[in-house]
């Protein structure tokens, strides 16, 4: 089945300390791995897509097949970073595509 | 456009009645997406279309929940009979795919369920 974990319901750091989000999932075939993110009264957004191979705003994710892991990282964290993250799965499921979302990651950045 | 509009906001009604909900996507987008979201969980997925077909429904989801996409562009969702346990909020998404690419999925604001 497919699935995805994020095992932090929640993560607290400094500002200016380096931070990693971590997800893992199980998939059968070739998956596409995003982060969502959900700011404070705002509705969820992408952060980013592993075959996008970006940076946004500082983040960046490796896909790693062999630990089937997409972790979210940056190197130093700011107060705005603070928000809820979902690492989310997409697949041929069935016969369509689906999104599959992690139970999420509510990352505090204190001051 | 203003992305992706839910109706309404928020639902307060008592049990054994029932509700529906309407999603209004981005006007080019063909895939609409429902799901569920409770409390310090993450979305959990409900069904999907792709223009007016629905493709794909979560064997969670009980008899008691339909949805609709007529003429491929908003969708309702419609709870009968509902049970306190549905208490939840209820997200809409769109996204556009072709070409094997998955687009992302724009999310509205939601629809909070509140069953008494």
């Amino acid at each position: 089945a497919q699935r995805v974990t994020q095992p932090e319901k929640l993560l607290s750091v400094f500002k200016g300390a380096p931070v990693e989000l971590k997800c893992n999932y199980s998939y059968s075939g070739s998956p596409e791995l995003f982060w969502y993110v959900q700011y404070s009264r705002q509705r969820l957004q992408l952060l980013l897509r592993h075959i996008s191979r970006e940076s946004i705003k500082g983040f960046t994710a490796d896909l790693n097949k062999g630990e089937t892991s997409f972790h979210l990282k940056k190197p130093f964290a700011q107060e705005e970073d603070s928000a809820m993250y979902y690492c989310a799965l997409s697949g041929k499921i069935n016969y369509g595509q689906n999104f599959v979302f992690g139970p999420g990651t509510r990352l505090s950045v204190l001051p | 456009d203003t992305g992706v509009s839910q109706d309404p906001r928020h639902k307060i009604t008592k049990r054994g009645q029932n509700v529906t909900f309407r999603c209004d996507p981005i006007s080019e987008h063909n895939r609409l997406y429902w799901y569920r979201q409770t409390l310090g969980q993450g979305p959990e997925f409900l069904t999907y279309f792709q223009n007016e077909a629905q493709l794909e429904k979560s064997r969670l989801l009980s008899d008691r929940f339909s949805a609709e996409r007529p003429k491929g562009s908003f969708s309702t969702l419609e709870i009968q009979r509902t049970e306190q346990g549905d208490s939840a909020m209820y997200l809409c998404a769109s996204s556009f795919t072709a070409g094997g690419r998955t687009g992302e999925l724009f999310f509205g604001e939601g629809s909070r369920l509140t069953v008494l």
